[in-house]
């Protein structure tokens, strides 16, 4: 069964350096979306792309944030200048069309020194 | 706006036992999708179920199962002959269709089994 991919599974970064989270959605899937889980909080939406654009963000998703499919394949997440607070595992996810559930992949715990 | 409440932080029980972990919903959407997802030590989201709206039938699969009630806004999930497998965190969520499908999950419960 396809899966959504995430790469690296953990990413350890310095403070203030840029760091880009990777995904592979399934390949036939239109919408993409990022979650972000501090460790011991809930699951919280990041920001939802489709058709190679931005369709919706939180308040978390702010400058500091940018989202990018720069291929046919790849959906990444860059973040500028990384906070100690952006410590989290990040998912990301896809779907097909409009009502049909979110494919997860397996997340990237980011850690921030 | 969307809400998913999940009152029970944590529960523990010792295996064997039946357990019910509570989910109540907010919203104004008439289209919706309600979710259960098992979150293993691994970290990892598990996805259990998937319901819509406009099927309120109750589901059985195995030792799970869902009870969803529109008149409460809640979505129960009820372990049947707990194992000490069932161990994780377990997130409710709900989207709607009109928001792009953006998921919104609660806060998830631990539940804890003991053999």
């Amino acid at each position: 069964e396809p899966e959504v991919t995430q790469t690296p599974s953990h990413q350890v970064t310095q403070m203030g350096q840029e760091v880009i989270l990777r995904c592979v959605p399934i390949s036939n899937h239109l919408y993409f979306y990022w979650y972000r889980q501090i460790l011991g909080q809930k699951v919280e939406f990041l920001v939802s792309f489709y058709n190679n654009e931005i369709s919706e963000k939180s308040e978390i998703f702010d400058d500091q944030f940018s989202v990018e499919r720069p291929d046919g394949s790849n959906f990444t997440l860059k973040i500028r200048s990384t906070k100690l607070e952006d410590s989290a595992m990040y998912f990301c996810a896809s779907r097909t069309v409009h009502n049909q559930p979110q494919h997860f992949g397996d997340g990237t715990r980011l850690s921030i020194l | 706006a969307q809400k998913v409440t999940q009152a029970q932080t944590e529960i523990s029980v010792v295996e064997k036992e039946d357990v019910t972990l509570d989910c109540v919903y907010e919203t104004r959407d008439t289209t919706y999708y309600l979710f259960w997802y098992k979150q293993p030590p691994s970290g990892e989201l598990v996805f259990l179920i998937r319901r819509n709206s406009f099927d309120e039938q109750n589901e059985i699969s195995g030792r799970y199962s869902w009870n969803f009630q529109k008149s409460t806004s809640s979505f129960n999930f009820t372990i049947t002959a707990s194992q000490v497998v069932d161990s994780a965190v377990y997130f409710c969520a709900l989207s709607e269709e009109a928001e792009n499908n953006d998921m919104r999950f609660g806060a998830g419960t631990r539940l804890t089994v003991k053999p």
